[in-house]
């Protein structure tokens, strides 16, 4: 049974560009989160997507948005990356409780 | 969510057991307290959640306190593989507690 899974696993851009990252949850699984890592931090959570729609969501600018398919698979989009977003970037799955995370996509913006 | 406090950092000796403190005071009725980790560059891993009865699994035993304001992690028998960053949360299971929200946790460190 796969876990979570995450691609891709690093990511170098410019800032100003755009970037799609993309999650599949685990087996099951029907909900996906998303959260930001920056170095020496605890993750922070960006937003959370069940049944297609956004549910929740975290002190993070519109930039940042999501979809999820009908298959419960994820993408984080990030507009006009700064050099600030430059962070790991965590997806986790869910049933009801507990939250299972993927290794996550570290992104760096020069 | 309520707010936890736990140590910077602690160290073990491998092969003792590692116990982990986590202070949530203002922990509500239907508030669960959930354990994570972290190992180096890695996506948080699962451990253990309770709400007011002590939990063992194959990982660890979660240990809270009669009125809830505080929590005990315990890995029984620390390996060098357990080094790694421990966060406790709290979260409710409610319309409006979806998200995890973590703190800067407690970085154990197994010796040899």
């Amino acid at each position: 049974d796969a876990g979570v899974t995450q691609s891709p696993t690093h990511l170098i851009k410019t800032r100003g560009q755009q970037v799609t990252l993309r999650c599949s949850p685990k087996s099951g699984h029907d909900t996906v989160s998303w959260y930001q890592q920056a170095l020496g931090q605890g993750p922070q959570f960006i937003f959370q997507y069940y049944e297609e729609e956004e549910r929740q969501r975290g002190n993070f600018p519109d930039r940042f948005s999501g979809h999820q398919f009908p298959n419960y698979s994820s993408e984080l989009n990030v507009n006009a990356l700064l050099l600030g977003d430059s962070a790991l970037y965590l997806c986790a799955s869910s049933q009801h409780t507990e939250a299972f995370f993927g290794q996550g996509t570290r992104l760096t913006v020069v | 969510d309520a707010k936890t406090t736990q140590p910077p950092s602690m160290d073990c000796a491998e092969g003792r057991a590692a116990n982990l403190p986590c202070n949530h005071s203002t922990i509500s009725g239907n508030e669960y307290v959930y354990w994570y980790r972290q190992i180096h560059s890695q996506g948080p891993q699962y451990i253990i959640h309770g709400l007011k009865n002590n939990e063992t699994n194959e990982m660890a035993s979660l240990i809270i306190t009669e009125d809830r304001k505080s929590s005990t992690l315990i890995l029984p028998h620390a390996t060098l593989r357990d080094t790694a960053v421990y966060y406790c949360i709290v979260r409710g299971l409610g319309s409006s507690n979806y998200k995890l929200t973590f703190g800067k946790g407690t970085l154990l460190t197994v010796n040899p």
